[in-house]
């Protein structure tokens, strides 16, 4: 059974800091990997997929990583901002499979 | 274009009633999915549509729940007896293949 788990649980880091969010799983047959964020009392957007196949993907100042044979991916943020303060959510989807399985979650908080 | 939309946004309901919730996917999103978030639990996939299919509905936490899509679009979860520990938010995503799952902002059921 795929388990998926986030470190650390909670971040609070001043504005204009760099920071890295952690996220593994225990079953590498994924077919891919997909961070969002969720903001309080709301849905779940979707910031970045990562294909199996992949090391990597870039959308602005986010860079999520994925090292698949040791159940690993990784999430960059650059330069923080107050706006980027939300619970962030990685999720996987298995091989043969289509539901997404998620982790835990990380609370963000960046303070001006 | 429109989004995933989810209704009601809200729905207070007391024990032992029946609550329908409705999901309206993507224009052209073939799969859709169903998730339930509580606080004990965190996310979990509950049932995944192809078309009006459902391959995997391995996530039903009992007989009580079920769900239905027509015409490959709209797509219901109805909820029998209600149960306090069926109080959450449940979340509806939609996608065109085993890709980006979209979400809506979700239905906040409450169990009285």
């Amino acid at each position: 059974k795929q388990e998926v788990t986030q470190i650390p649980a909670a971040l609070s880091v001043p504005e204009g800091e760099n920071l890295v969010l952690n996220c593994s799983f225990t079953d590498s047959a994924i077919y891919n990997l997909q961070w969002f964020r969720q903001d309080p009392g709301k849905g779940l957007t979707s910031l970045l997929l990562i294909q199996s196949s992949q090391r990597e993907q870039t959308s602005g100042r986010l860079n999520a990583s994925l090292d698949k044979s040791s159940g690993r991916s990784t999430l960059y943020i650059a330069a923080s901002q107050p706006g980027d303060s939300a619970t962030y959510l990685c999720a996987v989807t298995n091989t043969g499979f289509q539901k997404l399985v998620f982790g835990t979650g990380t609370r963000l908080l960046v303070s001006p | 274009g429109a989004g995933v939309s989810q209704s009601p946004s809200n729905k207070v309901t007391e024990k032992g009633k029946d609550v329908e919730l409705r999901c309206d996917p993507i224009s052209g999103h073939t799969a859709l999915y169903w998730y339930r978030q509580s606080l004990g639990q965190g996310l979990e996939f509950l049932i995944y549509f192809q078309g009006n299919s459902a391959p995997d509905k391995s996530g039903l936490p009992s007989d009580r729940f079920s769900a239905e899509r027509t015409g490959g679009s709209v797509s219901t979860l109805t909820i029998q007896r209600t149960q306090q520990e069926d109080s959450a938010v449940y979340l509806c995503a939609s996608s065109p293949a085993q890709e980006t799952q979209y979400f809506g902002p979700g239905t906040r059921l409450l169990v009285l």
